[in-house]
């Protein structure tokens, strides 16, 4: 099993900054990698995958970067609606989800 | 609209079994792979089985292998879940979630979710 490690466990940011969230594998997934967004008692909503995909939807403010085992998702100018939880996922193999890093109002 | 949704949830006792369904529209069922994934009380999402567009591959995490069966049938745009054995620690939410065209393993539409709660 591929253990997908999220850091930080919470960051909290001021509306209009940068937030930068990491998820390490414990072995190479390639660029099969997913980042998810999850507002409580709502269902995740997908944002990235193969690694710096944005899916449908998604705005530009939000990327996501890296390949092999290291991985990061940025959102440039967080707004109201980008505070939540959010969730890698790795693919390369039978699906492993990090434990997700919680993005707070500072 | 694109649109999964889930019922079938409930108290399920130790040892007995559930069988949850999910309802797909707005797009072509038979064309896409499909899962469940699942999220216990407070805790991360977890991948649970997925199935073929034909229904001929299916795969499972081990926690649930011989337990649970993922099934579908297209010609009514459905997606299940039977859950035998059922465990204390399969309390959780269960989510249907599309896998995406071009990533498959990769979840781009999900539904509302459905509680499953295993309790004597």
């Amino acid at each position: 099993e591929i253990v997908m490690t999220q850091s930080p466990a919470t960051l909290s940011v001021s509306p209009g900054e940068r937030a930068t969230l990491s998820c390490r594998a414990s072995q190479s997934v390639s660029s099969n990698l997913a980042w998810y967004q999850q507002k409580p008692g709502q269902a995740p909503r997908l944002l990235i995958y193969d690694a710096s995909t944005r899916a449908t939807g998604i705005p530009a403010r939000v990327s996501g970067s890296g390949s092999g085992t290291e991985f990061t998702l940025t959102i440039s100018s967080l707004q109201s609606e980008d505070f939540a939880v959010y969730y890698c996922q790795q693919y390369n193999n039978w699906p492993t989800f990090g434990q997700g890093t919680k993005v707070e109002i500072k | 609209e694109v649109q999964l949704v889930e019922s079938g949830g409930g108290l399920g006792q130790p040892g007995g079994s559930l069988r949850l369904s999910c309802a797909a529209s707005g797009f072509t069922f038979r064309s896409y792979w499909m899962s469940w994934v699942r999220q216990a009380p407070g805790k991360g999402l977890e991948w649970v089985a997925n199935i073929k567009q034909d229904g001929s591959e299916k795969y499972y995490v081990d926690s649930v292998k011989g337990r649970f069966t993922i099934s579908r049938d297209n010609a009514k745009n459905s997606l299940y879940l039977q859950m035998n054995s059922l465990r204390a620690e399969d309390t959780a939410v269960y989510y249907c979630a599309r896998d995406h065209q071009m990533a498959t393993f990769a979840f781009d539409i999900w539904g509302q979710g459905t509680m499953v709660t295993v309790s004597s």
